[in-house]
């Protein structure tokens, strides 16, 4: 079972354009929901988290929205740029002491310029 | 410094070989994690050690062995690997087990002949 279900799989955005990358969880145990880049045969970097008592949280030109009665949360990158083509994660943890973070499938973000 | 480090970059080895992986972190995180994660795929929990102590194995088979010397250092044992245990291994740091933010070091490319 699938528990942080991330879209779409493939992204293709202009340069300058907004990126949108959005995921649902069904644990309502998930207390921080954070994203990853990760750029081919590296490891992936924490871009910005949330935790479900704020509805947005803005960092440059990344903003993660949260429903949480909705179970879900996304990416939106502002003035999307070449540099942004890379592999996105949205994932979850926290509840009943689990430890690892639970990802999404991913999403291949190419910015065309 | 915000950095995992992970050694060596690539390595390839056979079905009868034994080898180690090594991470280092100097954070004073006491919370280390290792996953696997294959080609286009999202990252997979195997295990973790908290304050030097193997806290989850996620039923990751035998011919990996986890080790923890210290709380700076993280090593996966490898032995008898299959071809299908070719894959990308990321080693990851908190501040304690249970603390959400987990920072990733670039990974290991192993590739089993």
């Amino acid at each position: 079972q699938q528990q942080v279900k991330q879209s779409p799989q493939s992204l293709i955005v202009q340069k300058g354009g907004i990126s949108i990358i959005n995921c649902a969880y069904e644990n309502t145990a998930f207390d921080y929901f954070p994203w990853y880049q990760q750029f081919p045969g590296k490891g992936p970097a924490l871009l910005i988290a949330i935790r479900p008592d704020v509805s947005e949280k803005k960092e440059g030109r990344f903003t993660i929205s949260f429903n949480k009665s909705a179970k879900q949360f996304s990416l939106h990158i502002m003035d999307s740029q070449p540099g942004d083509s890379a592999t996105y994660f949205c994932a979850a943890s926290g509840g009943g002491g689990a430890d690892g973070l639970t990802f999404g499938k991913g999403t291949h973000l190419i910015i065309q310029p | 410094d915000t950095e995992v480090t992970q050694t060596p970059k690539h390595l390839v080895m056979g079905m009868t070989n034994k080898k180690s992986l090594k991470c280092e972190q100097h954070m004073g995180h006491r919370a280390m994690y290792w996953y696997k994660q294959k080609a286009k795929k999202p990252p997979e929990l195997m295990f973790v050690y908290s304050y030097e102590k193997l806290s989850i194995n996620e039923s990751v088979p035998s011919r990996f062995s986890p080790e923890c010397p210290n709380s700076s250092l993280l090593n996966l044992h490898l032995h008898a690997l299959q071809p299908e245990d070719s894959a990308l291994y990321l080693c990851a740091s908190s501040q304690r087990r249970g603390y959400n933010e987990q920072f990733f070091g670039p990974g290991t490319r192993l590739t089993v002949l």
